[in-house]
């Protein structure tokens, strides 16, 4: 089946210029999640969405950034008046419905956006 | 908080030969455990991951990684390797309290395999 799909593949932006980057999850994946790779770094963690709410967003790096998940499926990363250090590679990834008690589910990831902001 | 250390940045093994990659953690209670592999251009590829019961868990590609609770270590292993085993390397850590889906991950460990 089709996996976690990411648009675009590279974005080149300007200073000051607001983005959006788009994922779309494996389809019946409830749990959806951002991440931000920089070069020779392992990703970090961004925002996380149980259905359409935000469950924790305690990673995201101020306020430029923001996220949605409307219909409880595709997200949308948005960055307002990017700068320079947020040119990474930003990940997403999707996992079956956690439920309670032991979270076990693998998170599967996307092929990721690279954004330069020149 | 959770951490994980991978204290090489590269690992150099000759083909046919045992390979592997160095992980370790830092959790409160019992951790969850994976390795991922990231090729040139591609996102992260799933390998294995340890949540509970036995130590040596088997995963992708003939992969394995022993869980060493006393050591805080989660060793990635495969006993011959392959040139097409070159790629970068990451282990992940998750904290296992209700509410946290977050993974945290290492820097990665660069493996080349020569021929």
């Amino acid at each position: 089946g089709a996996g976690v799909s990411q648009t675009p593949s590279n974005k080149v932006t300007e200073k000051g210029k607001y983005v959006e980057l788009r994922c779309d999850p494996i389809s019946g994946h409830t749990a959806l999640y951002w991440y931000r790779q920089s070069l020779g770094q392992g990703p970090e963690f961004l925002i996380y969405f149980q259905g359409t709410g935000a469950a924790d967003d305690s990673g995201l790096p101020n306020d430029r950034f923001f996220a949605v998940r409307p219909e409880g499926s595709v997200s949308t990363l948005k960055i307002q008046r990017t700068e320079r250090g947020d040119s990474a590679v930003y990940l997403c990834a999707s996992s079956a419905n956690p439920g309670l008690g032991v979270r076990t589910d693998t998170q599967y990831f996307g092929p990721g956006t690279r954004l330069t902001v020149l | 908080a959770q951490s994980v250390a991978q204290p090489e940045d590269q690992v150099n093994v000759a083909e046919g030969n045992p390979l592997t990659v160095k992980c370790t953690y830092s959790v409160s209670g019992n951790p969850y455990l994976f390795w991922y592999v990231q090729y040139p251009n591609r996102g992260l590829q799933f390998l294995l991951k340890y949540i509970t019961g036995d130590n040596l868990v088997k995963g992708s590609y003939g992969f394995e990684a022993e869980f060493n609770k006393s050591q805080t270590s989660f060793h990635l292993k495969k006993p011959s390797a392959l040139v097409s085993d070159s790629a970068l390397y990451f282990c992940a850590v998750r904290a296992p309290f209700f509410g946290n889906e977050k993974l945290t991950f290492g820097t990665g460990t660069r493996l080349t395999i020569i021929p």
